[in-house]
């Protein structure tokens, strides 16, 4: 199975103020298509999560261009550019290269 | 409007079975591959199944083989998992979700399962 490990796992921040968070996965997640299957969410409680970045750097339809998603190898990360007060919840990585499907542990972000 | 919808979750004793049910609407349902995901109480998300576009490939994550089934129904817009010897450790809020080319695109609201006597 690929293990995916986020980091950190709780992250404090203030609004207007950049944010960064970081998921590796066990094995490289290129396919032969060329795509790399790593896909970032956010859920926030109560709701159901809401895809943000698809195969790794792609942002999906609606989401504020201060979400991005960049990697290296098996090293991804989100970043939001300057974090508002409706981007706290928990982010998980989820890599859909090879079944089981698998996330990250999830990282908790909150207004400090 | 691109919508799935669950359905069936509750309350049932260790041991026994639930079927839920997951009906997709705005799109061309026979053309997704669907999955079911699942959250327990304080825990992260977990991918519990997934099935291709016509039945004929489904797949489960380890901890629920030979217990739970995933099974589609084109004609019926619909996506069900069976599940059976239901365990403490199944209660969760379970998610119905489309893959769309590599992410899951569309999430549904959610059905709580409770597995307790």
């Amino acid at each position: 199975d690929i293990v995916m490990t986020q980091s950190p796992l709780s992250l404090p921040v203030t609004p207007g103020e950049p944010a960064s968070i970081s998921c590796r996965s066990s094995q490289s997640l290129l396919y032969s298509d060329g795509y790399t299957y790593l896909h970032w969410y956010l859920h926030r409680s109560g709701q159901s999560p809401q895809l943000l970045i698809y195969l790794a750097s792609n942002r999906a339809s609606g989401v504020p261009d201060r979400f991005s998603g960049s990697w290296s190898g098996t090293d991804f990360t989100l970043k939001i550019s300057r974090v508002d007060a409706e981007d706290v919840g928990v982010y998980y990585c989820m890599q859909t290269l090879q079944t089981p499907v698998t996330f990250g542990q999830g990282t908790k972000v909150e207004i400090k | 409007e691109v919508q799935v919808v669950e359905s069936g979750g509750g309350l049932v004793q260790p041991g026994g079975s639930l079927r839920l049910s997951c009906a997709a609407s705005g799109f061309t349902f026979s053309s997704y591959w669907m999955n079911w995901v699942r959250q327990a109480p304080g825990k992260g998300l977990e991918w519990v199944a997934n099935i291709n576009t016509d039945g004929s490939q489904k797949d489960h994550v380890d901890s629920v083989k030979g217990r739970f089934t995933i099974s589609r129904d084109n004609a019926k817009r619909s996506v069900y998992l069976q599940m059976n010897s239901l365990r403490g450790e199944d209660t969760a809020v379970y998610y119905c979700a489309r893959i769309d080319n590599g992410p899951v695109d569309i999430w549904g609201p959610g059905t709580m399962v409770t597995v307790s006597s």
